[in-house]
């Protein structure tokens, strides 16, 4: 069986701390992971992702994630919070073993207090 | 505008009407997905084209619903007799082939509340 878990509903950091949102994913083959987000009212756009290259993943607006094979995890993290990054976060694995297998998470939601 | 359109962006109706919502995807995308949203969850895989050819559906992609893609560019999804369950997000996500770790860019998302 194949899935994802988020392991925070939500998130609460202040503005200028670091972000941590947990992700752990099973998978019976070698997954492809992504970090989307979604603003109120806007549609998901992709952080970043990762497909077998360097375990170490920059995306945009300064977040990176990480691949832990041992851990199975995928941590997204950020040194320093913006009030912008507030929003719904979501760990996405995409099996490779078809276009449509694309399971999501149950999201995190990330509140930056001023 | 070159992204993923979907009209509408909100559609309130009552138990028992149909209702269709639209997807505009990136026009050389061939791939196109819809994904249902309920408050608090992660997007629900429904159903996939590959060009017109609709080739998976979720088990929760129930006899009332039915999406079509009939030239290969935009889709229609259709809900028939409507049920207060089915109040949720509507999201469409288009990929091209050639974006082979499966980059789905989505749109904005339908807002279906049946009253």
């Amino acid at each position: 069986a194949q899935s994802v878990t988020q392991l925070d509903s939500h998130v609460s950091v202040s503005e200028g701390t670091p972000v941590l949102l947990r992700c752990n994913y099973s998978s019976s083959y070698s997954p492809s992971l992504f970090w989307y987000v979604q603003h109120p009212n806007k549609g998901l756009q992709l952080l970043l992702k990762y497909t077998s290259a360097a375990t170490l993943v920059k995306g945009i607006n300064g977040f990176e994630a990480e691949f832990k094979k041992s851990e199975t995890s995928f941590h997204l993290t950020k040194p320093s919070a913006h009030m912008s990054d507030a929003a719904e976060y979501f760990c996405v694995v995409r099996l490779d073993t078809g276009g449509f297998k694309t399971i999501f998470g149950a999201g995190t939601r990330l509140f930056v207090k001023a | 505008d070159t992204g993923v359109s979907q009209d509408p962006r909100h559609k309130i109706t009552k138990r028992g009407q149909n209702v269709t919502f639209r997807c505009d995807p990136i026009s050389e995308h061939n791939r196109l997905y819809w994904y249902r949203q309920t408050l608090g969850q992660g997007p629900e895989f429904l159903t996939y084209f590959q060009n017109e050819a609709q080739l998976e559906k979720s088990r929760l992609l129930s006899d009332r619903f039915s999406a079509e893609r009939p030239k290969g560019s935009f889709s229609t999804l259709e809900i028939q007799r409507t049920e207060q369950g089915d109040s949720a997000m509507y999201l469409c996500a288009s990929r091209a082939d050639s974006s082979g770790a499966n980059v789905l860019t989505f749109g904005a998302g339908s807002r279906l509340t049946v009253l």
